[in-house]
């Protein structure tokens, strides 16, 4: 089965710092661009990152630019955010997306998501 | 960057009846690089349409997309009780950046 599964997400302090990871189950990642999304609470989807198969080319909105890095490790398949220099307006749910095989830009398997809250 | 805007923000229908949800593009949109979405409460988002008017594996054939250039649609031919959530369209070009529209709500009247 495909299966995406978030985790690291938390309460964190604004200023303050965290890791989130994506592991992937089911298939290759390696064969996959792969993308971050969030949402924040009652607010609908921001793109926050991509990252292609090799890891050589990174997208990021522009609010999260210098601060966020995505990264991944396809020998662990697994897939990964690191937040620096977090303020209140990074509290979300964070999703890890998967393009249709071959594809690229929509998205057919999500995680479940993983919450990151950042207090004042 | 291409900016989405969808209509209604809310949209009450019964179950049966037809539902029509509007996505605008600030540009038109090439090679019809448009998805839409469906989110329930506490679930991720569930792939419907891509490239405009194709469905996704498993998507019941009530959903359809359409449209071309700047002007988007989505159509739900006879509502379920299951298809009452959020929707979302989404443009995606050749490379990064994405977006969203900020989402029409289906609810049921």
């Amino acid at each position: 089965e495909v299966q995406l599964v978030e985790s690291g997400g938390g309460l964190v302090q604004s200023g303050g710092s965290l890791r989130l990871s994506c592991a992937a189950s089911g298939f290759t990642l390696s064969t996959f661009w792969m993308t971050w999304v969030r949402q924040a609470p009652g607010k609908g989807l921001e793109w926050v990152a991509s990252i292609n198969q090799g890891g050589s080319e990174k997208y990021y909105v522009d609010s999260v630019k210098g601060r966020f890095t995505v990264s991944r490790d396809n020998a662990k398949n697994s897939l990964y955010l690191q937040m620096n220099d977090l303020t209140e307006d990074d509290t979300a749910v964070y999703y890890c997306a998967r393009p249709r095989y071959l594809q690229f830009g929509h998205f057919d398997t999500w995680g479940q998501g993983t919450p990151v809250t950042v207090s004042s | 960057e291409i900016v989405l805007t969808q209509s209604p923000g809310t949209l009450s229908l019964s179950p049966g009846e037809r539902a029509t949800l509007s996505c605008r593009a600030s540009q038109s949109v090439t090679n019809n690089y448009l998805a839409w979405y469906q989110q329930k409460p506490g679930q991720a988002p569930r792939l419907l349409i891509y490239g405009t008017s194709s469905r996704a594996t498993g998507i019941p054939d009530r959903f359809s997309g359409s449209g071309s250039g700047t002007d988007f649609t989505l159509t739900v031919s006879r509502l379920e009780p299951e298809d009452f959530a959020v929707y979302y369209c989404q443009h995606y070009g050749n490379s990064p950046p994405y977006t969203f529209g900020q989402g029409t709500k289906l609810e049921i009247k």
